[in-house]
C-alpha cells in the first residue's frame, strides 16, 4: 500500500518556466515531508521540507506548498533551469513511526532548454 | 559531496555469494538508514540505526542484516544473494533520525 503516491513519473517544461510537481498522501499523521532531489546514480539531495504546521515555505526558487484537507503537497520551482532535470522523490514521516522516512516512486522533470 | 561515504561504488557477484556494504555518515551524525532501490522501484526503506541501536526495521529480508559500530559506521550485510537482490543500496545519515537525511552515492550490486 503505497501511502505516498507521485502519481506523475514524467513531467516536462520549457526552461524560464513553472514546474510543478505532486505528492499525495493518505496517513494523516504525517508530519513533516521532505522533498529529494535525484541525478543518475548519485543518492538523493536533500532540497526542501515542510512541518505539517505550515502551508507553505519558501527556499530561493523552491517553494513547498501543503494542503493538510486535501492530504497534498506540491513543488514549485520556478524558473526552471535544465540543471533541475533530475527525478524528484516526495518523502513523509511522522513521530509514530519513529520518524521512518516513506517515499513515493519520484517524478522525472525534465526542463528543456 | 554530501559526507556520507558508501563503499565499493560498484559490486558484482554471483548468487548465493555474501557481501558486505559499508557506510560512513557525516560527522556528527548519528542516524544510519539503509535504502534499496530497485530498477522501476522508489527508495524502499530496509532499517535504521541510531548511535548502534537498531531503531526501525522495514522491508528488509531475513538474508540481510546490518549493524552500526562505536565509530558510527555502518555494515549492510547481504546473504544467500539472488538474481533479484540487483539494485542499488543507498546510505543515509542525519544528525537525531528526525528531519531530512543526507544520502551517500549508493553502492550498485549486481547479482549475476
Amino acid at each position: 500500500d503505497q501511502q505516498v503516491k507521485q502519481n506523475s513519473p514524467s513531467l516536462s517544461v520549457q526552461e524560464g518556466r513553472i514546474s510543478i510537481l505532486n505528492c499525495d498522501y493518505t496517513n494523516s499523521m504525517f508530519d513533516y515531508f521532505l522533498w529529494y532531489k535525484k541525478y543518475p546514480a548519485e543518492g538523493p539531495t536533500f532540497l526542501i521540507s515542510i512541518s505539517s504546521i505550515k502551508d507553505k515555505n519558501e527556499d530561493g526558487r523552491f517553494t513547498v506548498f501543503l494542503n493538510k484537507s486535501a492530504k497534498h503537497l506540491s513543488l514549485h520551482i520556478v524558473p526552471s533551469q535544465p540543471g533541475d532535470s533530475a527525478v524528484y522523490f516526495c518523502a513523509a514521516t511522522n513521530a509514530g513511526n519513529n520518524r521512518k522516512l516513506i517515499w513515493g516512486l519520484g517524478t522525472s522533470l525534465a526542463v528543456n532548454p | 559531496d554530501s559526507g556520507v561515504t558508501q563503499t565499493p561504488k560498484h559490486l558484482i557477484t554471483a548468487t548465493g555469494q555474501r557481501v558486505t556494504l559499508r557506510c560512513s555518515p557525516r560527522s556528527g551524525d548519528l542516524s544510519v538508514y539503509w535504502y534499496q532501490q530497485s530498477l522501476d522501484q522508489g527508495l524502499q526503506f530496509l532499517i535504521h540505526y541510531y548511535n548502534g541501536e537498531e531503531r526501525a526495521k522495514g522491508n528488509i529480508l531475513e538474508r540481510f542484516s546490518a549493524q552500526q559500530f562505536p565509530d558510527l559506521h555502518s555494515e549492510l550485510n547481504l546473504s544467500s544473494l539472488e538474481l533479484g537482490d540487483s539494485a542499488l543500496y543507498f546510505c543515509a545519515s542525519s544528525v537525531s533520525g528526525q528531519g531530512a537525511a543526507f544520502f551517500g552515492q549508493g553502492t550498485r550490486l549486481t547479482v549475476v
